[in-house]
């Protein structure tokens, strides 16, 4: 079945540290693939979306990710971490075109320690 | 508006109890979508709207979820009999065109929060 995966529902990393969350997405053609953030009692906000024109796609806040069709992979990175990330982050993918939804990963919680 | 707006903020209700959710999507985005985020669980599709038209429904738990959109904007959820399995945060997005072979980014209201007593 097509799906979204996010490895690792918690992510904890140190202020200055690298962020690294992962997607991976299971799709017979390649997807259009999102990654979006939950900021505490708010909606979701766009960081970042990849659709075919760039492998590697830079969005708000410093975030960037990296389409890899041979790892079925979109994770998100980000240099260096700081304490306004803590947020829950989704990936999101347009897995079936005869499907007009996006279908979202489970999540992943960032928390960043001081 | 500016963004989407979703009312209420918060609905605590008593299990058997019907409740509306609204939804009033971006001026001009054609495309809306509701989704179901629970607790410790990822976003849940439930259905999505092009114009007044609901061309995907398949993600309503049941018949006890309905929802219509009128005018090609404000949009309504309604939960009949609600169950506290209900209870869960309803999200509403709209898109200035619909996802498929060129998918729109969805912009996401606050949401509803439901609890079911």
């Amino acid at each position: 079945a097509q799906s979204v995966t996010q490895l690792g529902s918690h992510v904890s990393v140190s202020e200055g540290a690298l962020v690294l969350l992962r997607c991976n997405y299971s799709s017979s053609v390649p997807p259009y693939l999102f990654w979006y953030v939950q900021y505490p009692n708010q909606g979701l906000q766009l960081l970042l979306k990849y659709t075919s024109a760039a492998t590697l796609v830079k969005g708000i806040n410093g975030f960037e990710a990296e389409f890899k069709k041979s790892e079925t992979s979109f994770h998100l990175t980000k240099p260096s971490a700081h304490m306004s990330d803590a947020a829950e982050y989704f990936c999101a993918a347009s897995l079936d075109t005869g499907r007009r939804a996006l279908t979202f990963g489970s999540g992943t919680r960032l928390q960043v320690q001081p | 508006g500016a963004g989407v707006s979703q009312s209420p903020s918060n609905k605590v209700t008593e299990k058997g109890k019907d409740v509306e959710l609204r939804c009033d999507p971006i001026s001009g985005h054609t495309a809306l979508y509701w989704y179901r985020q629970s607790l410790g669980q990822g976003l849940e599709f439930l259905i999505y709207f092009q114009g007044n038209s609901a061309p995907d429904k398949s993600g309503l738990p049941s018949d006890r979820f309905s929802a219509e959109r009128t005018g090609g904007s404000v949009s309504t959820l309604t939960i009949q009999r609600t169950q506290q399995e209900d209870s869960a945060v309803y999200l509403c997005a709209s898109s200035p065109r619909g996802t498929g072979v060129r998918p729109g980014e969805l912009f996401f209201g606050e949401g509803s929060r439901l609890t079911v007593l």
